[in-house]
């Protein structure tokens, strides 16, 4: 099946620093990939829909200046948490693939702590 | 938008005994409805999915319903073992390259 990579796994960072999230689509080619948080103990949220070559879509109540999503090729998105506060700890998950019926696939998840 | 309402939020089993997790839909337009395992600290793992234009899909020990005009699905899980214990989250979707829209979620514990 389809691989979905993500880097880092996990980090941590001080309040007011930025931190990147890479999401990889590794044997496809993705031309739009979705975005999700999980807060500890709850479900899984959709922040944005990641399109190549054009601007992400986001979720009403994600902030698009906090969370900036670039996705400039078929095989990349990123994720980045600009300014990031204690708040936004959370995990961090990017799915890909799933065009044609086929199964949308997801990434390991990055863990973020923001101290 | 889709708004996916799961139930129980929790649910403990004896092993060897049935566990069903029921979820409803609102968006009419979905079609597609997954299935995800999720233990702790890792990501969802899709274990079973049903599209609009089937009523049931089995694998094994796990199934899956699907009422359209009631706009609600269900997992069985039978001869529950102690590492069918996870978090369960049901979702719905248009399609299956569309963005998800998850259930709350089902903490599935199974003793021994």
């Amino acid at each position: 099946g389809a691989v979905v990579s993500q880097h880092p796994s996990w980090v941590i960072c001080k309040s007011g620093t930025s931190v990147k999230i890479e999401c990889r689509s590794l044997d496809f080619q993705a031309t739009t990939m979705f975005w999700y948080r999980q807060f500890p103990k709850q479900s899984l949220m959709l922040m944005a829909t990641s399109n190549e070559g054009s601007k992400a879509t986001y979720e009403q109540g994600v902030e698009k200046d906090k969370f900036l999503i670039n996705h400039a090729s078929l095989t990349l998105s990123t994720l980045t948490v600009t300014s990031a506060h204690p708040e936004d700890s959370s995990f961090y998950i990017c799915t890909g693939g799933g065009a044609g019926g086929e199964t949308q696939y997801f990434g390991p998840g990055t863990r973020l702590l923001v101290l | 938008g889709e708004n996916v309402e799961q139930h129980p939020s929790t649910l403990s089993v004896q092993e060897g005994d049935s566990a069903v997790i029921k979820c409803t839909y609102s968006d009419s337009a979905s079609n597609y409805f997954p299935w995800y395992k999720q233990e702790l600290g890792k990501r969802p793992q899709l274990i079973i999915d049903i599209r609009s234009n089937v009523g049931e899909k089995k694998d094994q020990r796990i199934a899956v319903t699907l009422n359209k005009t009631a706009k609600h699905f269900s997992l069985h899980i039978t001869e529950t073992q102690p590492e069918d214990s996870a978090v369960y989250f049901c979702a719905a979707s248009i399609n299956s390259g569309y963005a998800l829209n998850f259930g709350k979620g089902t903490s599935l514990l199974v003793t021994p």
